[in-house]
């Protein structure tokens, strides 16, 4: 049975500090790995997301990396900025694509200090 | 291009009645997924459709169903609603065609039951 885990759970950084939020899931036979934001309330924007056989994403500020073999994948944002401040959520889509369930991580609640 | 849309967006429903939730997916996707959110079991995957078929099932009573139109539009619906079903209900398309298979959410559905 897929777990993914998040950690930490929580981090308070000041703004301007580069960061890495962490991901890891027990079953390695994944089909993509996807990274989302969620601001209190609403909904998840996906952020990025990183095909099973890819090793890296970038999109702006934010890099996400994927480690198959190991079960691990992390966020890099640079430069946190306050609007940064999120809940940020992996997911992972099983070995195939005849699905659409992912399976979450609880999330790390990110807090950028001005 | 319109984003996922969910509706209504907040529900106030009392013990042992019933609810009905809507989603419209992004126009093009065929599959779409719900999700319930909990304060203490975070992301839940409940169900998926595809092409008007239940592809698949989370861990969830048999009081939670859905059902897709031809449209591809979803509804989820709750009966004999209890304490525990109060929860923000998100649902998730995509394309299932090409490659990438990325989800996107709808801003979600805040049901409370007292």
């Amino acid at each position: 049975k897929q777990e993914v885990t998040q950690i930490p759970a929580a981090l308070s950084v000041p703004e301007g500090e580069n960061l890495v939020l962490n991901c890891s899931f027990t079953d390695s036979a994944i089909y993509n790995l996807q990274w989302f934001r969620q601001d209190p309330g609403k909904g998840l924007t996906s952020l990025l997301l990183i095909q099973s056989s890819q090793r890296e994403q970038t999109s702006g500020r934010l890099n996400a990396s994927l480690d198959k073999s190991s079960g691990r994948s992390t966020l890099y944002i640079a430069a946190s900025q306050p609007g940064d401040s999120a809940t940020y959520l992996c997911a992972v889509l099983g070995g195939s694509s005849n699905t659409g369930k992912l399976i979450f991580g609880q999330g790390t609640t990110l807090q950028v200090k001005p | 291009k319109a984003g996922v849309t969910q509706t209504p967006r907040y529900l106030i429903k009392t013990r042992g009645q019933q609810v009905t939730l809507s989603c419209s997916p992004i126009s093009g996707h065929r599959s779409v997924s719900w999700y319930q959110q909990t304060p203490g079991q975070g992301l839940q995957f409940l169900f998926e459709y595809f092409s008007e078929t239940q592809r698949n099932k989370g861990n969830f009573p048999g009081r939670f169903s859905g059902r897709q139109f031809s449209n591809s539009r979803s509804e989820m619906n709750v009966s004999t609603l209890e304490l525990g079903d109060s929860a923000l209900y998100l649902c998730a398309s995509r394309k299932d065609r090409g490659q990438s298979y990325e989800q996107y959410f709808g801003p979600g559905t805040r049901l409370t039951v007292t």
